[in-house]
């Protein structure tokens, strides 16, 4: 079954440093691979995906990810981290036949001034 | 942009009660689905539902649980008599494929007293 950490609970970083959320992911065969975020009281945005092709993808509010699958990551990261990216993020793996996904436990991203 | 719609965003209700959950999916979706999380946790998969029929459901889908689409647009939720570990967000989804990026309603809080 697949299965996806993310070995950070809580993590804080200044505004205007870079960000980096970890995420590994278990599956078998070549994953579907996302990242949505949250904001308090609201419901899940994707940021960004990848299905195959260029291992770097790019998402929305300048977030970027790379797959690599020798190490069964798929790490999302900002260069410069705004104050309202404050929010809890979440990577997830879709199954076989993609009916539904798998969430890791996410990531909770505080900004300090 | 098209977005997935429910509510209501808010229900309390005794225990024992029965509750429906309503969702309105993106118009040209087909493939639909439920999540919960329950607060401080991770987002859960609960159920698909395609062609007018379960496609996959997780071990918390039990029979206190069913899903319908009563009609060409709603997606409805049923939790038959509500327990206190039901409280949760509720989370519903769509997709045009079972191979596409699932697109996230606000969610609906639910509390059971």
């Amino acid at each position: 079954a697949q299965s996806v950490t993310q070995p950070d609970i809580h993590i804080t970083v200044s505004e205007g440093a870079s960000l980096e959320l970890r995420c590994n992911y278990s599956y078998g065969a070549t994953p579907y691979l996302f990242w949505y975020v949250q904001s308090p009281g609201q419901g899940l945005q994707l940021l960004l995906k990848y299905f195959s092709g260029d291992t770097l993808v790019q998402g929305i509010k300048g977030f970027e990810a790379e797959f690599k699958r020798s190490q069964s990551s798929f790490n999302l990261r900002k260069p410069s981290v705004h104050w309202s990216d404050a929010a809890e993020y979440f990577c997830a793996v879709g199954s076989t036949g993609f009916q539904k996904l798998v969430f890791g436990t996410g990531t909770r991203l505080l900004v300090s001034p | 942009e098209p977005e997935v719609t429910q509510t209501p965003s808010h229900q309390v209700t005794q225990m024992g009660q029965e509750v429906i959950l309503r969702c309105v999916p993106i118009s040209n979706h087909l493939y639909f689905y439920w999540y919960r999380q329950i607060l401080g946790q991770k987002v859960e998969f609960l159920v698909s539902f395609y062609n007018n029929e379960i496609s996959e459901k997780s071990e918390i889908f039990d029979d206190q649980f069913s899903v319908e689409r009563p009609d060409g647009s709603n997606f409805t939720l049923k939790i038959r008599s509500t327990k206190l570990e039901d409280s949760a967000m509720y989370f519903c989804a769509s997709t045009p494929f079972s191979t596409d990026t699932q697109y996230f309603g606000p969610g609906t809080r639910l509390t059971v007293l």
